[in-house]
């Protein structure tokens, strides 16, 4: 099956500074990789997500890269804000007919004011 | 804000009762999910219904027990719970695009 790995565990970093997760997987099948952050008490929020017909995708201060001949997809968070403190969980997953979706172990930032 | 709500927010039973947690979409998804989450850990997949049918049931004990009346509700039915199934038990959809999207959860204790 597959497995989907992620660092760092923890992460601080001043406000206004970049942060960047790293995850590989190991599944060359998977074409699917979302991300999720996850605030206390809450659910997982979709950020970002990208496929593997893509490498790079932006939305505002959030990018994710991928390279699918590593079997490694990044996020970075360009100007980090406060709000941004939370907990990132990278995953991946085969799209077609629902599978499972494999998250990785998550990532706590720590955005510094 | 979420299309996926969640009932109740908070639950305290004890291991004789019986409960059932609720997960209502309107978004026109195909497919619900039920995922249990501890502490400092990424959600663990417990079931998936595409289509009002179980797909994939990820060797969960019977003690749990999943229901999908209509294409917008899921059910998790609890009965005889241990102490060390206390978690945030998560709901999610998706569509065709196979994007999940989450509820808020719901916040068991287990006494």
């Amino acid at each position: 099956g597959e497995n989907v790995e992620q660092h760092p565990s923890t992460l601080s970093v001043q406000e206004g500074d970049s942060a960047v997760i790293k995850c590989t997987y190991s599944d060359s099948a998977s074409n699917y990789f979302p991300w999720y952050k996850q605030e206390l008490g809450k659910g997982p929020q979709l950020i970002i997500d990208i496929r593997s017909n893509v490498g790079e995708k932006k939305d505002q201060r959030i990018a994710v890269t991928l390279n699918k001949t590593a079997k490694h997809f990044s996020l970075h968070i360009t100007e980090t804000q406060p709000e941004d403190s939370a907990v990132y969980f990278c995953a991946a997953m085969n799209s077609g007919g629902y599978q499972k979706v494999t998250f990785g172990t998550g990532t706590k930032l720590q955005v510094i004011p | 804000d979420t299309e996926v709500t969640q009932t109740p927010k908070h639950l305290v039973m004890g291991m004789t009762n019986k409960k059932s947690l609720k997960c209502e979409q309107h978004m026109g998804h195909r497919a619900m999910y039920w995922y249990k989450q501890k502490a400092k850990k990424p959600p663990e997949l417990m079931f998936v219904y595409s289509y009002e049918k179980l797909s994939i049931n990820e060797s969960v004990p019977s003690r749990f027990s999943p229901e999908c009346p209509n294409s917008s509700l899921l059910n998790l039915h609890l009965h005889a719970l241990q102490p060390e199934d206390s978690a945030l038990y998560l709901c999610a959809t998706a569509g065709q695009q196979e994007t999940q999207y989450f509820g808020p959860g719901t916040r068991l204790l287990v006494l």
